[in-house]
């Protein structure tokens, strides 16, 4: 079964609003990474947490790792609607292959 | 991204057909990823190749079988397609097994 969790499955905003989205692993993850799916596109790798605790940031996109390092948020602040398409996570489980999150697919009314 | 093309981008086949996703990449990475993607169920891991000649199942295997004679080529046959294989299917790349996998632009199938 699906071993990484992600919520909300979706997510409707005004723009200018904020938006995040949460995962959560039922292992410690040796990493955590970040993808993006535009509508009809495909997943794009956009950053990777390793350490516990790590806080990075991408201009309004803010990604946190967990102390436990089994759960992470990515948190959008001003959304555009630039930001719209699906969000997943993802980290190493069997195999040490990645298992991907359901995604949370972000909506911006402009 | 230029450098891993699938194909074709979009297919229409019938049940109990065989068909063969084609998947090249250009970087000689040594991983290649098969992900279908469903409504519901985000990506799921068909199989994985970590290099030539080595391959193996991911989470759902069954209906399909890979071959990667060569490293930068890892297609994916349908042996009988059934209307559960409907689906997108989207070949990964990476340098590492757990690190920054590129996707290429994935082949809607489409089984009728």
């Amino acid at each position: 079964g699906q071993q990484v969790m992600q919520i909300p499955q979706y997510q409707h905003v005004q723009e200018g609003e904020d938006f995040t989205t949460y995962c959560n692993s039922s292992t410690t993850l040796s990493n955590i990474q970040w993808y993006k799916q535009r509508p009809g596109g495909h997943p794009v790798f956009l950053i990777q947490l390793v350490k516990s605790g790590e806080v990075k940031k991408q201009k309004r996109l803010t990604f946190q790792f967990g102390e436990a390092k089994k759960n992470s948020s990515l948190h959008i602040t001003a959304t555009q609607t630039t930001d719209v398409g699906t969000y997943f996570c993802a980290g190493p489980h069997a195999g040490n292959m990645l298992t991907f999150g359901g995604g949370t697919r972000l909506m911006v009314k402009p | 991204d230029a450098g891993i093309t699938q194909s074709p981008r979009y297919k229409i086949t019938e049940t109990g057909r065989q068909v063969t996703l084609m998947c090249h990449q250009t970087w000689s990475h040594s991983y290649m990823f098969w992900y279908r993607q469903d409504l519901g169920h985000g990506l799921r891991l068909i199989y994985y190749s970590a290099a030539a000649d080595i391959t193996d199942k991911g989470e759902v295997p069954d209906g399909y079988v890979v071959s990667r004679s060569k490293t930068e080529n890892f297609p994916l046959t349908l042996e009988s397609a059934t209307r559960s294989q409907t689906s997108v299917y989207f070949c990964a790349s990476s340098g590492t097994a757990n690190y920054g996998y590129t996707f290429g632009s994935g082949t809607r199938l489409t089984v009728v």
